[in-house]
């Protein structure tokens, strides 16, 4: 069954730190590849999709399919980005299209 | 309209009681998902709907019935849960299943307690 890691339950940077959530999936074939992002008291939003190599809030992910990776960056930190970060799976050619979701990271930016 | 609704966004039921929790969706998304998530953990899938008809039921318990009235609203029918049962109860819809996924757009859940 496909997998999805997130190692960290927990990272606390401060204001102006670089940021990188990591994310490691298992899964052989042609993965779609997502980050959504919970802000406290919020729905889930997305952040971001692999197929379309984009930058929102300052963050930007690239599929590395050699290592398996879609680690999440983001150059400088603000105080709004505290939040918990989900990756998540969906498998492209397979009837399962259903995302699947790493277990999150909090992310935490101090002052 | 870009968005997802549920209803209601609380919800505390017993044991033998008979509830139902309500999605609907304008975004022409023929796609749509049941996601159950406890606290501090990811969402898990339950139940996914492609042009109204289940595709996947993630083994479930048969005390969750799910419904798929039409391509804009989603149901699911509680009937003798459990404590264990609550939980925030996401609904997600997407575009078809059989194109390229370009994400979900999620509600904003229901929390359930089961007293």
């Amino acid at each position: 069954a496909q997998r999805v890691t997130q190692p960290e339950k927990l990272l606390s940077v401060f204001k102006g730190a670089p940021v990188e959530l990591k994310c490691n999936y298992s899964y052989s074939g042609s993965p779609e590849l997502f980050w959504y992002v919970q802000y406290s008291r919020q729905r889930l939003q997305l952040l971001l999709r692999h197929i379309s190599r984009e930058s929102i809030k300052g963050f930007t992910a690239d599929l590395n399919k050699g290592e398996t990776s879609f680690h999440l960056k983001k150059p400088f930190a603000q105080e709004e980005d505290s939040a918990m970060y989900y990756c998540a799976l969906s498998l492209m050619d397979t009837g399962r299209r259903a995302l699947t979701f790493g277990s999150g990271t909090r992310l935490q930016v101090q002052p | 309209d870009t968005e997802v609704t549920q209803t209601p966004k609380h919800l505390v039921m017993g044991m033998t009681n008979k509830k139902s929790l309500k999605c609907e969706q304008h975004m022409g998304h023929r796609a749509m998902y049941w996601y159950k998530q406890k606290a501090k953990k990811p969402p898990e899938l339950m139940f996914v709907y492609s042009y109204e008809k289940l595709s996947i039921n993630e083994s479930v318990p048969s005390r969750f019935s799910p419904e798929c009235p039409n391509s804009s609203l989603l149901n699911l029918h509680l009937h003798a849960l459990q404590p264990e049962d609550s939980a925030l109860y996401l609904c997600a819809s997407s575009q078809a299943s059989t194109v390229r996924n370009y994400g979900y757009t999620f509600g904003s859940g229901t929390r359930l307690t089961v007293v």
